[in-house]
């Protein structure tokens, strides 16, 4: 069964400094994960995924994340915050056991990221 | 990348009646489109999986007959809610499966910008 836990509900930072969303899967097969990033009231827009080629995987706006299987993990990162990065990420893996829904994602409970000017 | 219209934007209806939202596929062939729900500060919970002509595929805890959902083309499902009550007010959101090549592993979903139900 796959499951996804995002540890941290809120992250803050200040404007150019580092962000980090934590992420951990559990997964009965190698999984395809993704990071999606939703502004209020909007849709979510896929930011990156991974599906088992590099392991640094590298997405728009200048997010990467990698996948460490050691780790069971898959953090979200960006060098530098911008104001318009403040939103809510999801961390996400698609269900590829066997006997799961084709293609159901599996959310994590969001983590909701404020940066201060 | 792959666009997912949702229409309407936003409703809003007087208990008792029914309401349609529309999901579709721009530019891309989706066999497959979720259906997902969305409360406040919460993450999406997935009702229904739709697929192209055939039966929905409904989670557990998912009323069928107060969701009904058809996936009649490759590019539009639509999500009708009777009979709503106030607490069927909510965030709605879609997103359809696009399949590049033949690894199960390529695929990636798309979601709509979402519809916002207020039931009064």
């Amino acid at each position: 069964a796959q499951s996804v836990t995002q540890l941290d509900s809120h992250v803050s930072v200040s404007e150019g400094t580092p962000v980090l969303l934590r992420c951990n899967y559990s997964s009965s097969y190698s999984p395809s994960l993704f990071w999606y990033v939703q502004h209020p009231n909007k849709g979510l827009q896929l930011l990156l995924k991974y599906t088992s080629a590099a392991t640094l995987v590298k997405g728009i706006n200048g997010f990467e994340a990698e996948f460490k299987k050691s780790e069971t993990s898959f953090h979200l990162t960006k060098p530098s915050a911008h104001m318009s990065d403040a939103a809510e990420y999801f961390c996400v893996v698609s269900g590829t056991d066997r006997g799961s829904t084709l293609g159901r994602l599996y959310f994590g409970r969001g983590t909701q990221l404020t940066v201060w000017p | 990348g792959a666009v997912v219209s949702q229409h309407p934007s936003r409703v809003i209806c007087k208990s008792g009646t029914s309401v349609k939202i529309e999901c579709r596929s721009l530019d891309f062939q989706a066999t497959t489109m979720f259906w997902y729900r969305q409360f406040p500060k919460q993450s999406l919970m997935l009702m229904a999986t739709s697929n192209e002509g055939s039966k929905a595929t409904y989670e557990q805890g998912v009323e069928k007959d107060k969701f009904l959902i058809n996936h009649a083309s490759l590019t539009l499902s639509t999500l009708t809610v009777t009979s709503a009550h106030p607490e069927d007010s909510s965030f709605y959101i879609c997103s359809a499966r696009e399949l590049a090549g033949s690894s199960r592993k390529q695929e990636t979903q798309y979601f709509g910008p979402g519809t916002r139900l207020l039931v009064l």
